[in-house]
């Protein structure tokens, strides 16, 4: 079992619309956790960084992390065809110096 | 703040050459910085972590003679793909931690094909 599962999709929406991104993982030792935002032939952008559980909101973006169910979501509110791209979840341990743990990452499309 | 950036962008190459990609924190100094490779709509692997002044680890299945690492200053790292052959064409990506905060933030990626 991979340490961090998500749902690949495509995940296709209209302009607009509430999306909702997940990833599980099994390894309850992850402390920090976070989302990244991948184009097409682009490297990752840092969009949401969360430590431990809670939620964090950024402008339309909102994270939410569930330790006890070891769950973490994106939110993406009023979402623009500009969001069509892949979304990465990650999460590392405690330390410093640990690599990050990646999902396969998720494709959105938004469509106007 | 925390620009990495990446050279070259693509490159093309006969088989049998090496290839060179640079890497480098822009506005920060890196700790510790990661090579990646992601083939197409795969999510991205883990080759090695580069510290500074030090020899890098490579992820179990990495050649470490094939794929040399270089982390000569805390702005500059190097991946060197030797004797490149064609199943070594892929998106190679790297990013860099600042030290005290988890979060690590990425090159744009340079895109190898080898002929």
């Amino acid at each position: 079992q991979k340490e961090v599962e998500q749902d690949p999709g495509p995940l296709s929406v209209p302009e607009g619309a509430i999306v909702s991104l997940n990833c599980t993982y099994s390894n309850s030792a992850f402390q920090y956790f976070m989302w990244y935002r991948q184009y097409s032939r682009k490297g990752p952008e840092l969009l949401m960084y969360t430590y431990s559980s809670g939620n964090k909101e950024d402008g339309r973006f909102t994270a939410q992390v569930d330790k006890s169910s070891k769950y973490i979501s994106l939110f993406i509110r009023d979402s623009q065809p500009s969001d069509s791209a892949t979304y990465l979840c990650a999460m590392s341990y405690s330390n410093s110096g640990y690599a990050l743990n990646f999902g396969k990452g998720t494709s959105l499309l938004v469509t106007p | 703040g925390a620009v990495v950036s990446q050279h070259p962008s693509r490159v093309i190459c006969k088989s049998g050459t090496s290839v060179k990609i640079e890497c480098r924190s822009l506005d920060f100094q890196a700790t510790t910085m990661f090579w990646y490779r992601q083939f197409p709509k795969q999510s991205l692997m883990l080759m090695a972590t580069s510290n500074e002044g030090s020899k890098a680890t490579y992820e179990q299945g990495v050649e470490k003679d094939k794929f040399l690492i270089n982390h000569a200053s805390l702005t500059l790292s190097t991946l060197t793909v030797t004797s490149a052959h064609p199943e070594d064409s892929s998106f190679y990506i790297c990013s860099a931690k600042i030290r005290g905060k988890e979060t690590q933030y990425f090159g744009p990626g340079t895109r190898l094909l080898v002929l």
